[in-house]
């Protein structure tokens, strides 16, 4: 039973088109967080969200939009897909303060 | 603000032979310290933490020591193996924030 899953594993898409990434978690934790990952394997945050309300939200183009229907689920919207955004995208979890986090398989996204 | 610095990679070495992979951070509180890894194709996993200065924490026949004094939290192996191959992230999370900060990742091959 895989605590933090995501979908879909791969994503291949065209320049200018709309996609959407899902987070479920079955762990209960109150945070969870979207991490993009370059190629050269730097991991940069992208957002966080606890229970359902944005605490972090880093400099991230607006075309990227987090939406959080419930304490499980964290999903990401992107619209008009960019070369630039070809990486690998990781959601991740955190119980309390302090804790370590808990990662997702990753969904790597490549724009052609 | 908060940061993490460790060393470039990409580090390769034969199997048995003894590993160190420096880590160096900066915060304005007391962080905890983590070490991550990342195996081909997989999400990070949590190796090892520690809470406050001189704690060690060990897993996997991996050890890294809390230095308040010098700001480290270096990542040791007496014996790697072949199975150790894959990409090291060292990070930090202060009092109070939701942000984990990681360094840029260490690649590790291990040669049999």
């Amino acid at each position: 039973d895989t605590a933090v899953s995501q979908t879909p594993k791969y994503l291949v898409t065209q320049m200018g088109n709309d996609k959407s990434i899902k987070c479920e978690q079955n762990l209960g934790h109150d945070t969870m967080y979207w991490y993009k990952q370059d190629s050269k394997k730097f991991l940069k945050i992208m957002f966080s969200y606890n229970n359902k309300e944005l605490i972090i939200n880093e400099t991230v183009p607006n075309r990227f939009s987090p939406k959080s229907p419930d304490k499980a689920h964290l999903n990401l919207h992107i619209n008009s897909l960019e070369l630039g955004d070809s990486a690998v995208y990781f959601c991740a979890t955190r119980g309390a303060d302090y804790s370590p986090l808990h990662f997702g398989n990753g969904t790597r996204l490549t724009v052609t | 603000g908060n940061s993490v610095t460790q060393m470039e990679g990409p580090v390769t070495l034969s199997e048995e032979a003894f590993l160190t992979i420096n880590c160096t951070y900066t915060a304005t509180g007391y962080p905890s310290l983590f070490w991550y890894v990342q195996y081909p194709g997989e999400g990070l996993q949590l190796l090892l933490k520690a809470t406050k200065a001189d704690d060690k924490g060990s897993n996997k026949g991996f050890e890294a020591t809390y230095r308040k004094e010098t700001t480290s939290f270096h990542l040791e192996k007496g014996s790697v193996q072949v199975s150790d191959s894959a990409v090291y992230f060292c990070a930090l999370s202060d009092v109070g924030d939701d942000k984990i900060i990681f360094g840029k990742g260490t690649r590790l091959h291990i040669l049999p």
